[in-house]
């Protein structure tokens, strides 16, 4: 089975905080996606990899950024954490060349006060 | 730019009972369709899928039906059970990306 493996189930930071969240997959996909989950608005792309140190922003990436320096690896970055921050954040990867199949993680619920 | 419309939640029904819950959705193109579920405390999954008009794609005793008519892919099961409790969401793929719906809770009481 796939397994997408985001480090921290809750994490709780202070506004102005540098925040990293961590998502690891197992199954060499080159593609990688990192989503917002917010009630009502459904899950929203904040940035997505199709390769090792490549990046292309989604629809809502202002106030994050990416790394991806390994291929099992994409990191979202939080470089000044805010208050409307604060959100259910999903990883998820899928192989090449199919996009439209992605297997997500278990998601990270950012607490930022 | 492409969207995608569901049913507002939340939705409670007894078990054994029929579930529809509509989805439909605004794309350029034809896009691929599909139906993934969060269950309580995991991350989604694909429940099903279709790739054009009329295609039925099904699942778990889960079906849905791409109608491009109506813009439409309602997902269905005749005899809902207590673990099918979850958060079902619509999603389109097009231009390169999945574009979710908003999600609908279903509860099954028993």
């Amino acid at each position: 089975d796939v397994k997408v493996t985001q480090s921290s189930r809750y994490l709780v930071k202070r506004t102005g905080e540098k925040v990293f969240l961590e998502c690891v997959q197992d199954m060499d996909h080159e593609n990688m996606f990192w989503y917002r989950q917010d009630p009502g608005l459904g899950l929203r792309l904040i940035y997505f990899s199709y390769d090792v140190k490549m990046k292309e922003k989604g629809d809502i990436p202002e106030g994050y950024s990416v790394s991806r320096e390994k291929k099992e690896r994409f990191s979202l970055i939080l470089e000044s954490a805010s208050t409307n921050q604060t959100s259910m954040y999903l990883c998820a990867s899928s192989p090449s060349p199919t996009k439209n199949i992605q297997y997500f993680g278990a998601g990270t619920r950012l607490s930022v006060l | 730019g492409d969207s995608v419309t569901q049913m507002e939640g939340p939705v409670t029904l007894s078990e054994e009972a029929f579930l529809t819950i509509n989805c439909t959705y605004t794309a350029t193109g034809y896009p691929s369709l599909f139906w993934y579920v969060q269950y309580p405390g995991e991350g989604l999954q694909l429940l099903l899928k279709a790739t054009k008009a009329d295609d039925k794609g099904s699942n778990k005793g889960f079906e849905a039906t791409y109608r491009k008519e109506t813009t439409s892919f309602h997902l269905e099961k005749g005899s809902v059970q207590v673990s099918d409790s979850a958060v079902y969401f619509c999603a389109l793929f097009g231009n390169e990306k999945l574009t979710f719906g908003t999600g609908t809770r279903l509860t099954i009481i028993p």
